[in-house]
């Protein structure tokens, strides 16, 4: 069955603590994996898309890398505004829809 | 604002009445895709149309719930005869064509039943 599988579901950092988001999948056929951000009553803001295994992204404080069956989201220094849900979704090749985990709530400490 | 808009951003209503909500895209994307999201989850797939072609509809989506986008333009979806159990927040997104490019989202509707 496919699926997407996020860890931790929450996470209690203190500001400047680097810490990492993991993201499991088991799709067949791969076409992309997103990661979005998403703050309480907002809909969710793309971060970053990652195609192929070996493959980084970088923005600010945060970083995405890709394993065939993983992902992680690795957030250097975090500040407290980057409190917030993280999501992961991951597009396959037998349907145009995309599969979100159900997230990792990041809170960062002053 | 060239963002995805969606209206209302709240929706109060009693169990057997209808709801609708609109969504307009990112002018240049001619996907647009619904979801559902609840508490503590991530978005569930409900439909999606590549203009006005609807594509996909999931098994989530039941014959109370239909989706238009008419002229390929902007969409609806509407809940006929509400249950409590359709309370969530409703997201629209849309993306270029291909599946591979990134769905860029709304901040939703919030729609809640008496």
């Amino acid at each position: 069955e496919d699926q997407v599988t996020q860890s931790p579901e929450a996470l209690r950092l203190q500001e400047g603590e680097s810490s990492s988001l993991n993201c499991s999948y088991t799709v067949s056929g791969l076409r992309g994996l997103f990661w979005y951000r998403q703050d309480p009553g907002k809909g969710p803001e793309f971060l970053f898309t990652l195609y192929s295994a070996g493959e980084e992204k970088e923005k600010e404080r945060l970083k995405a890398t890709l394993t065939k069956k993983e992902s992680f989201l690795h957030i250097t220094a975090p500040k407290p505004e980057d409190s917030a849900t993280y999501l992961c979704a991951v597009g396959y090749s037998s349907a145009s829809k995309i599969i979100f985990g159900s997230g990792t709530r990041l809170s960062i400490r002053p | 604002d060239t963002g995805v808009s969606q209206n209302p951003r709240h929706k109060i209503t009693k169990r057997g009445q209808n709801v609708t909500f609109r969504c307009d895209p990112i002018s240049e994307h001619n996907r647009l895709y619904w979801y559902r999201q609840t508490l503590g989850q991530g978005p569930e797939f409900l439909t999606y149309f590549q203009n006005e072609a609807q594509l996909e509809k999931s098994r989530l989506l039941s014959d109370r719930f239909s989706a238009e986008r008419p002229k390929g333009s902007f969409s609806t979806l509407e809940i006929q005869r509400t249950e409590q159990g359709d309370s969530a927040m409703y997201l629209c997104a849309s993306s270029l064509n291909g599946d591979d490019q990134p769905q860029h989202f709304g901040d939703g509707t919030r729609l809640s039943i008496l």
